[in-house]
């Protein structure tokens, strides 16, 4: 399977304690997204990066997040004391630069915070 | 801001029985209009881009449309292997922020034997 692969798919978590989601984009793809889905709601954009560059972030994305992309390759999404507001469903996505901007996601990892 | 609203919520139809899906939009600049399908616990999968009005794009039983405010997706004769979230997102073409797409809410559809 060649398509964009997260893990881990579930996590259940205390409400203070630190999660970290993975994303390896398709290979080749330099341009990696990360949404969260909540509910009832399409997804909304967290971050963006063009190889190993952190382009940009939303307000959503509060200090208790962070996001990298070493080397352009994989990314690691990291939630800091979770609270129960978190629990969503965590997408990542990724395109080619020269693509007509499609973006393929991946099966997501849902995080539930007690 | 830029936005996506989809109607309606949610749909029932038959076997069989053809209808069309809703999308309305504003944005300064479309770069693109996306329509995904989504499955209950897992992530969108992508279908169509349209880029300019009066662009029809076709795939199985799904046709997408375009106009300058809106878009429809059309399904003939449906199967209730096409029961899903249907996810409208529009990308712009400039002024920031214009890598990220911003999505309506979704269509839940549902097809019944």
């Amino acid at each position: 399977d060649t398509g964009v692969s997260q893990n881990p798919r579930h996590k259940i978590t205390k409400r203070g304690q630190n999660v970290t989601f993975r994303c390896d984009p398709i290979s080749e793809h330099n341009r990696l997204y990360w949404y969260r889905q909540t509910l009832g709601q399409g997804p909304e954009f967290l971050t963006y990066f063009q190889n190993e560059a952190q382009l940009e972030k939303s307000r959503l994305l509060s200090d208790r997040f962070s996001a990298e992309r070493p080397k352009g390759s994989f990314s690691t999404l990291e939630i800091q004391r979770t609270e129960q507001g978190d629990s969503a469903m965590y997408l990542c996505a990724s395109s080619l630069l020269l693509d007509t901007d499609t973006q393929y996601f991946g099966p997501g990892t849902r995080l539930t915070v007690l | 801001e830029d936005q996506v609203t989809q109607s309606p919520e949610a749909l029932r139809l038959q076997e069989g029985e053809s209808s069309s899906l809703n999308c309305s939009y504003t944005v300064s600049g479309l770069r693109g209009l996306f329509w995904y399908r989504q499955d209950p616990g897992k992530g969108p999968e992508f279908l169509f881009t349209l880029y300019s009005a009066g662009e029809e794009k076709e795939k199985e039983r799904l046709k997408a449309t375009l106009t300058k405010k809106e878009s429809f997706l059309h399904i003939t004769a449906p199967k209730p292997e096409d029961s899903a979230t249907y996810l409208c997102a529009v990308r712009r073409n400039s002024g920031g922020s214009n890598y990220k797409l911003t999505f309506g809410k979704g269509t839940l559809l549902t097809v019944n034997p």
